[in-house]
């Protein structure tokens, strides 16, 4: 089945620094999102990419629709103490699938102040 | 964005009994919803999609007689634990399809002891 290989699995970084993340797959998507997950809740979407090649941002955050169509990344500018949390990414496949999503393994984000 | 709610967002139940979660989107209709288990630290693995009007389907080894699935209306989907054991105890989230994007519930805590 399709799979999302996602890194890096963990970032321990300090206050202001930058972060980057991402998503690689062998199969084509058509929808790329990110979500970040904190502890005792549910995933909250922070970027939808629908286009390839697209490149959007959501304030500090900005994620890039690969031209492959086949990886995404995600950019954290100037971290903060609350950026802390889980990063999954999610692909969108076309066909009969009913909009499931295939997940990354997610990155897990540690903010010093 | 759109919004989705769980209830209830934590439940101990004793062995053998059968418990109900519910699925609303708040503030748009979705046709499909899907329900997810998480364990601790890890990526979301999706149990089932549920349609309106028809029958729920299964992910390859998920027992779709001890976790069944009802999607009575276009904004409520219900998924009751039944017989419940402590191998079931997890975090169960749900998450409604608007457009290509899904929106997530924020989670049911249960804990079979």
């Amino acid at each position: 089945g399709q799979q999302l290989n996602q890194s890096p699995q963990s970032m321990f970084i300090q206050e202001g620094e930058d972060v980057s993340m991402n998503c690689t797959s062998s199969s084509i998507f058509n929808t790329w999102l990110w979500y970040k997950q904190e502890p005792g809740e549910g995933p909250v979407l922070l970027i939808a990419l629908y286009k390839a090649g697209e490149l959007t941002s959501n304030g500090r955050l900005t994620a890039q629709f690969g031209i492959t169509r086949k990886d995404s990344f995600l950019n954290i500018s100037a971290s903060i103490p609350s950026d802390v949390g889980i990063y999954f990414c999610a692909g969108l496949s076309g066909g009969t699938s009913y909009g499931k999503l295939t997940f990354g393994q997610g990155t897990i984000l540690t903010v010093h102040p | 964005g759109a919004v989705v709610s769980q209830h209830p967002s934590r439940v101990i139940c004793k062995s053998g009994t059968s418990v109900k979660i519910e699925c609303r989107s708040l503030d748009f209709q979705a046709t499909t919803m899907f329900w997810y288990r998480q364990f601790p630290k890890q990526s979301l693995m999706l149990m089932a999609t549920s349609n309106e009007g028809s029958k729920a389907t299964y992910e390859q080894g998920v027992e779709k007689d001890k976790f069944l699935i009802n999607h009575a209306s276009l904004t409520l989907s219900t998924l009751t634990v039944t017989s419940a054991h402590p191998e079931d105890s997890s975090f169960y989230i749900c998450s409604a399809k608007k457009l290509e994007t899904q929106y997530f519930g924020p989670g049911t805590r249960l804990l079979v002891l």
